[in-house]
């Protein structure tokens, strides 16, 4: 159980485009869910806090109108990274939590892997 | 500020021995800690967790010690196995509204068959 998919596995797009990210869970109602990004051989670094419902809760130093949040339901949440750059590049990770036995834990998706050329 | 380290970024062990991977926090907030295991391109994978309530939680292979005056945590791995190479993070949380979880830098374990 808990079960958490993301879609696309890896895209890579032009620059100035718009890439949807899409993070499910697939076995439970996730309350909460959660954007991180991981750099090369760094740590996962908290984007957005998101739920369901509700505004997403940005971290600081993250654009909110760039990486626009959507947590429409208790099972779905997507990150649209706006008019994508180059630097934007990135390993992006979602994580939900609402299932399992602790109360706490988060379950991650299997990441999105983003290239903008 | 680094609420949570891990500074170890890599450890090498022979398979059937015993891993030790540490991981020091600064928030005596945190009420909460879990280890993920990571492999390349994919995302975490819960492990195991521990309230600050305990001081010790095991489940098969791996044992998560907790000694809250010395705010660290250590997670034992035995007997380790080459399945286990992966990088490993430890998080800490807080319970509360927001509880996210802050983590560690990462250590990369590698077993060597």
């Amino acid at each position: 159980g808990a079960v958490v998919s993301q879609h696309p596995s890896r895209v890579i797009c032009k620059s100035g485009t718009s890439v949807k990210i899409e993070c499910r869970s697939l076995d439970f109602q996730a309350t909460t869910m959660f954007w991180y990004r991981q750099f090369p051989k760094q740590s996962l670094m908290l984007m957005a806090t998101s739920n369901e419902g509700s505004k997403a809760t940005y971290e600081q130093g993250v654009e909110k109108d760039k990486f626009l949040i959507n947590h429409a339901s208790l099972t779905l949440s997507t990150l649209t990274v706006t008019s994508a750059h180059p630097e934007d590049s990135s390993f992006y990770i979602c994580s939900a939590r609402g299932g399992g036995n602790a109360v706490e834990t988060q379950y991650f998706g299997p990441g999105t892997r983003l290239l903008v050329l | 500020d680094q609420q949570v380290k891990q500074n170890s970024p890599s450890l090498s062990v022979q398979e059937g021995r015993i891993s030790i991977l540490n991981c020091d926090y600064t928030n005596s907030m945190f009420d909460y800690f879990l280890w993920y295991k990571k492999y390349p391109a994919e995302g975490p994978t819960f492990l195991i967790s521990i309230s600050s309530i305990k001081d010790k939680n095991e489940d098969g292979r791996f044992t998560v010690f907790l000694n809250k005056s010395a705010k660290h945590l250590s997670l034992h791995i035995v007997p380790s196995q080459p399945g286990d190479s992966a990088v490993y993070f430890c998080a800490a949380g807080r319970s509360g509204s927001a509880r996210q979880l802050t983590f560690g830098s990462g250590t990369q374990l590698t077993v060597l068959p």
